[in-house]
């Protein structure tokens, strides 16, 4: 692995449905980041975590919840998705979340829900 | 709570120059970053600007002005492989990335 990866690329699902969206980073940056991206809306920050075992929310939290068990691992988490919810769905990571905050991003997952 | 401002699009010829302007209003302000982003592609970062002036990176500049809340990226000898989505993005002191719209730059021959 090299950088940050994202699972599945793309998905289509049905309302209702729970779904974990998999972001898995190798380049040991203490800070991840969920953000959905929509057009003319810009990216919204879902989640974060600063650091290992602990996490906040952003702007746009509601529907999702996040766990950092690890450094290398940030799952998201849709407990009940609703159409609202397409989207593409970025997660980025940066060695230090203050100063300039430099941030590497995955290549997206784009989600349908039906 | 963080507000940015750019324009949704630009266009421009090969070899010209193009300014993106981001004007922005926030608390706990810390900085000032751009990311460039092809369609389709992750956001990279292109430049940050922490204190007011002008940062240049090659092709690529990027000015601040803290007291005016308001910033801008300058790209020079435009190239076709410039086209992309330009998003400025507020670094506040809680340690989050506040985005802009981004700003569509289409490069013509």
């Amino acid at each position: 692995i090299a950088g940050i990866t994202q699972a599945p690329t793309s998905q289509i699902l049905a309302a209702g449905r729970r779904m974990t969206l998999r972001c898995t980073q190798d380049m040991r940056h203490n800070a991840m980041y969920w953000y959905r991206q929509d057009l003319g809306l810009g990216l919204r920050l879902i989640h974060y975590s600063n650091t290992a075992g602990t996490t906040g929310k952003g702007e746009v939290p509601d529907g999702y919840s996040v766990s950092r068990a690890n450094t290398d691992d940030f799952p998201l988490t849709l407990a009940s998705a609703v159409p609202s919810q397409t989207s593409v769905y970025f997660c980025a990571s940066s060695d230090s979340p203050g100063g300039r905050n430099e941030q590497f991003f995955g290549p997206g997952t784009r989600l349908t829900v039906l | 709570g963080q507000s940015l401002e750019q324009p949704s699009e630009v266009t421009a010829v090969e070899g010209a120059i193009v300014q993106i302007n981001c004007t922005y209003q926030t608390s706990g302000f810390y900085g000032l970053s751009w990311y460039q982003q092809h369609d389709g592609g992750a956001p990279t970062f292109l430049s940050y600007n922490g204190l007011d002036g002008l940062e240049e990176k090659g092709r690529f500049s990027s000015f601040l002005s803290r007291s005016k809340g308001y910033s801008y990226l300058l790209l020079k000898e435009l190239q076709m492989k410039d086209s992309a989505s330009y998003l400025c993005a507020v670094n506040s002191n809680d340690y989050k990335l506040s985005f802009g719209a981004g700003t569509t730059v289409t490069v013509r021959a």
